[in-house]
């Protein structure tokens, strides 16, 4: 995948436990987000960011929180985990303006919590 | 929240027949994409579609932008084994940067 890496790849944690699943680029890309996917979900937006300093609430942004210091940065905090939590994340980048963009993903983190 | 309508959920074929899923939806997409998840991978995307009627090629695989801009169509031809995996439709409205996904046609391929 095109310059988006998410760290960790996978993570198991406690309940009530807090953490941080990383990602950058290195494209420049205005536009960040990251999704979770559930089996027979699909790809759900948990929040985005349309440049540093600003983010927004996706479809499912309930227990996460982001920021967006950089450019090239956004991590996704988990605060206090839950098993509905359990899922693989997905990060993933473009540049903002509409029409002509591609979205790249990262590899994804698969995330269990126990 | 909004998902799209994509069919079918599974498909089970053999090696060198086509292929043929949709995505439909009620509201208006200005930009229709449409990507491969192989297990353990991210999506990549495989074809992107910006204008309604366009139709657009890579390879074996064709993908049409629906004439009312509310669904897209992706056809694969003479399917081979690396096929396999799950395929998903992903739409973008006009002023928006939030992509909507389909749940995914998950394509089984035999030799």
């Amino acid at each position: 995948n095109a310059g988006v890496t998410q760290t960790p790849k996978f993570q198991v944690l406690k309940t009530g436990q807090s953490m941080t699943l990383q990602c950058a680029q290195d494209m420049n890309h205005e536009y960040m987000s990251w999704y979770r996917q559930d089996p027979g979900m699909g790809l759900r937006l948990i929040h985005y960011s349309v440049g540093a300093g600003i983010t927004d609430q996706g479809e499912v942004p309930n227990g996460y929180n982001v920021s967006r210091s950089t450019t090239e940065d956004f991590p996704l905090r988990l605060l206090s985990a839950a098993p509905s939590q359990t899922s693989v994340y997905f990060c993933a980048s473009s540049h903002t303006g509409g029409v002509g963009n591609t979205i790249y993903f990262g590899e994804g983190s698969w995330l269990t919590v126990v | 929240g909004q998902q799209l309508n994509q069919s079918p959920q599974s498909m089970f074929i053999q090696e060198g027949e086509d292929v043929s899923m949709n995505c439909t939806s009620s509201s208006i997409f200005n930009t229709w994409l449409w990507y491969k998840q192989d297990p353990g991978e991210g999506p990549v995307l495989l074809i992107a579609l910006y204008k309604a009627g366009e139709l657009t090629s890579n390879g074996r695989l064709t993908a049409q932008f629906g004439i009312t801009r509310k669904d897209s169509f992706l056809n694969i031809s003479a399917s081979i084994p690396s096929d396999v995996g799950i395929y998903f439709c992903a739409g973008l409205k006009g002023g928006s940067e939030k992509l909507v996904f389909g749940k995914g046609t998950k394509l089984t391929v035999n030799p």
